[in-house]
């Protein structure tokens, strides 16, 4: 199985509409990060969780919020989707060493 | 501002021929530099992290060397099954905010020809 888990990892959805991805990881991890992709611009982070009870913002939060439900879950949400959040997501997690391992991605798609 | 560079964009190589690309950064204190693979329609696989100028990583046809402004991912005799986008990242150092956040370049899309 593997270590850092996204769902789900195709959606489309429309403009206005509430949504939410998913993160699972088993690897024990405390630090968990969402980042987006987009071409020509390259991975950008959007927050980050150090454990349950510490949430920060990264470079492009607005629009956005996330809920850490547990060591290994995290959640992104984005509470009114707008068609320029159509976009690659990707989970990464990070233990004590510096490496950030990432999940496979949710394609979303904001008509 | 953090930055980083990657060249070329896109590199096509008939299968044995060697060549590198490029990641060029600008980071107010370096903690470490990363490189991944990622393949189409999947998460970046990690492949390697530096930490300091000098050093050398090495793993099966790929080597990533680390200078003070730069690092260089040399791939060596390539397979068609190489080919994929790299991507370089680094961390700054300094406050614990500014730590957590890798700085992505936009990767070079390598096609590795049978």
């Amino acid at each position: 199985d593997a270590d850092v888990t996204q769902t789900p990892r195709n959606r489309i959805t429309k403009t206005g509409k509430r949504i939410m991805l998913e993160c699972s990881q088993t690897k024990g991890h405390d630090r968990m990060y969402w980042y987006r992709q987009d071409p020509g611009l390259g991975l950008r982070l959007i927050y980050y969780s150090f454990d349950v009870k510490d949430i920060n913002k990264g470079e492009i939060s607005d629009g956005y919020s996330v809920s850490r439900q547990a060591q290994a879950k995290f959640s992104l949400s984005l509470e009114s989707a707008i068609p320029n959040q159509t976009a690659l997501y990707f989970c990464a997690t990070r233990g004590g060493a510096d490496t950030q391992y990432f999940g496979p991605g949710t394609r979303l798609t904001v008509l | 501002e953090d930055q980083v560079t990657q060249s070329p964009e896109a590199l096509r190589l008939q299968e044995g021929e060697s060549s590198s690309l490029n990641c060029s950064y600008t980071v107010s204190g370096l903690r470490g530099l990363f490189w991944y693979r990622q393949d189409p329609g999947k998460g970046p696989e990690f492949l390697f992290t530096l930490y300091s100028a000098g050093e050398e990583k090495e793993k099966e046809r790929l080597k990533a060397t680390l200078t003070k402004k730069e690092s260089f991912l040399h791939i060596t005799a390539p397979k068609p099954e190489d080919s994929a986008t790299y991507l370089c990242a680094v961390q700054a150092g300094g406050t614990q905010g500014g730590s957590e956040k890798l700085v992505f370049g936009k990767g070079t899309k390598l096609t590795v020809n049978p």
